[in-house]
């Protein structure tokens, strides 16, 4: 039992490149998510799925698509890499994305990206 | 707008020693809080969760506390170890809407 991970772990890009970040989770969980994380400043959603097959807009979408392949796999794609969107990027997975729901959100290990 | 502070930003302590860590919000409606604990280099980690009804709750040496009147948690750490050295990040879930992150206390523990 894996968790959640992540594939790359690193990754340098130029500006204007393009690239995809995976994740995938081993718990049978049906909401997954993509966030960022910057110095100082706490994650910030980017994207999430409530479940297979649907996909919604976080605070910071700009930039970035995703796409939910299927209950177990959610990608994050940057069409044209930026400075700005340097950064360390965590998928995460819950069981459900309930209202108010005490549902754990488990993270993978981060993919730390830098633009140049 | 949802917002969660945390205090201090960065802290050093002896190995052994006590501390608290301090986590402020304006949440509304607030649902629940969560403390995670975040390695260097890794995903965070949940440590408590805490609902409206609860003014504390305890994981081994870690003591989490909620004031929902004043809209304040603490966590407070016993018996610091080396280990203990990581950013905690308080997250406050809103009923009806995603969660909102702390900017995390960085957590040096020196031998």
């Amino acid at each position: 039992n894996a968790g959640v991970t992540q594939t790359p772990k690193f990754q340098v890009l130029k500006t204007g490149q393009s690239m995809t970040l995976q994740c995938a989770q081993d718990m049978n969980h049906n909401s997954m998510y993509w966030y960022r994380q910057d110095p100082g400043m706490g994650l910030r959603l980017i994207y999430y799925s409530a479940s297979e097959g649907t996909t919604d807009k976080g605070e910071v979408p700009n930039g970035y698509n995703v796409s939910r392949l299927n209950k177990r796999e959610f990608s994050l794609r940057l069409e044209s890499a930026a400075p700005s969107q340097t950064s360390v990027y965590f998928c995460a997975s819950s069981e459900h994305l309930t209202s108010g729901g005490a549902h754990e959100q488990y993270f993978g290990p981060g993919t730390r990206l830098t633009v140049t | 707008k949802n917002q969660v502070e945390q205090s201090p930003q960065s802290l050093i302590i002896l190995e052994g020693k006590n501390c608290t860590l301090q986590c402020n919000y304006t949440v509304s409606p607030f649902s629940n809080l969560r403390w995670y604990k975040q390695d260097t280099g890794r995903g965070p980690v949940s440590l408590t969760i805490m609902t409206f009804s609860e003014n504390t709750k305890s994981n081994g040496r870690y003591t989490a506390t909620l004031d929902a009147d004043t809209k304040q948690s603490s966590l407070h750490i016993t018996a610091s170890q080396l280990s203990d050295s990581a950013s905690y990040i308080c997250v406050v879930r809103a009923a009806g809407n995603m969660l909102t992150f702390g900017g995390g206390t960085r957590l040096m523990v020196k031998p």
